[in-house]
């Protein structure tokens, strides 16, 4: 298994501002993905965080709402920029360990109100 | 694009058996998963399978998978009060997860 820290736990923003989301795998893994959750739904894939490049984006989100960073094997950030109410959600790291298993970890969450 | 459903709410008793269904379109997934989220926490994988697997067992904890027809299950047995939480059923393709909605499930004592 993985054990996957993210910072912050929660924080409440002001409209308008950028936060910076930190996910940190205790080891190194193949793959790492941001996902949000909004109030009462499911999860939606953001996109999935490439070490070394761009960030491959699913339909539905930009790199300048949501850039990422992947500068290694155990460590992305996830950056809401310019944020509004509708942002307003849990953001979830995730994580695969290997290619050859199918195992998928989350991280904790980070819970962002924004008012 | 990909869909998976599943009813939003079960309701059992404490000591009988849960059943939590799901349904997914995209015949190329690779792996299916449960996962269980209790309030204010993140997700934790319950369990997993391969999509060339018709059943896997842990503990109290039965998937089925008829890929003909494209369902998953899980089967809880034993249901305690501490298993009352919302359930995700995901697949996954080419690493990328498509997630349900979630059953919430209620364990009456």
């Amino acid at each position: 298994s993985a054990v996957i820290s993210q910072k912050p736990s929660r924080d409440i923003c002001q409209r308008g501002t950028s936060l910076t989301i930190q996910c940190q795998v205790d080891s190194q893994v193949t793959m790492m993905f941001w996902y949000r959750q909004q109030p009462g739904q499911s999860l939606t894939l953001i996109a999935t965080a490439n070490q070394g490049s761009e960030a491959t984006y699913e339909s539905g989100f930009v790199i300048d709402k949501f850039p990422i960073s992947r500068p290694n094997l155990t460590f992305s950030t996830l950056t809401v920029s310019n944020m509004s109410p509708e942002d307003s959600s849990i953001y979830l790291c995730s994580v695969r360990t290997s290619a050859n298993t199918g195992e998928l970890f989350f991280g904790e969450g980070s819970r962002l109100t924004v008012l | 694009g990909e869909d998976v459903e599943q009813s939003l709410f079960l309701s059992v008793r404490e000591g009988d058996s849960s059943v939590i269904n799901c349904t997914y379109t995209d015949s190329s997934s690779t792996y299916l998963y449960w996962y269980k989220q209790e309030p204010g926490a993140g997700l934790q994988l319950l369990t997993y399978i391969f999509s060339n697997m018709d059943m896997k067992q842990d503990q109290r904890l039965t998937v089925l998978l008829n890929k003909k027809d494209k369902h998953l299950s899980l089967r809880i047995a034993d249901t305690q009060t501490g298993d009352s939480a919302i359930y995700f059923c995901a697949e996954s393709y080419a690493g990328k997860s498509t997630f349900g909605d979630g059953t919430t499930l209620t364990v009456k004592p």
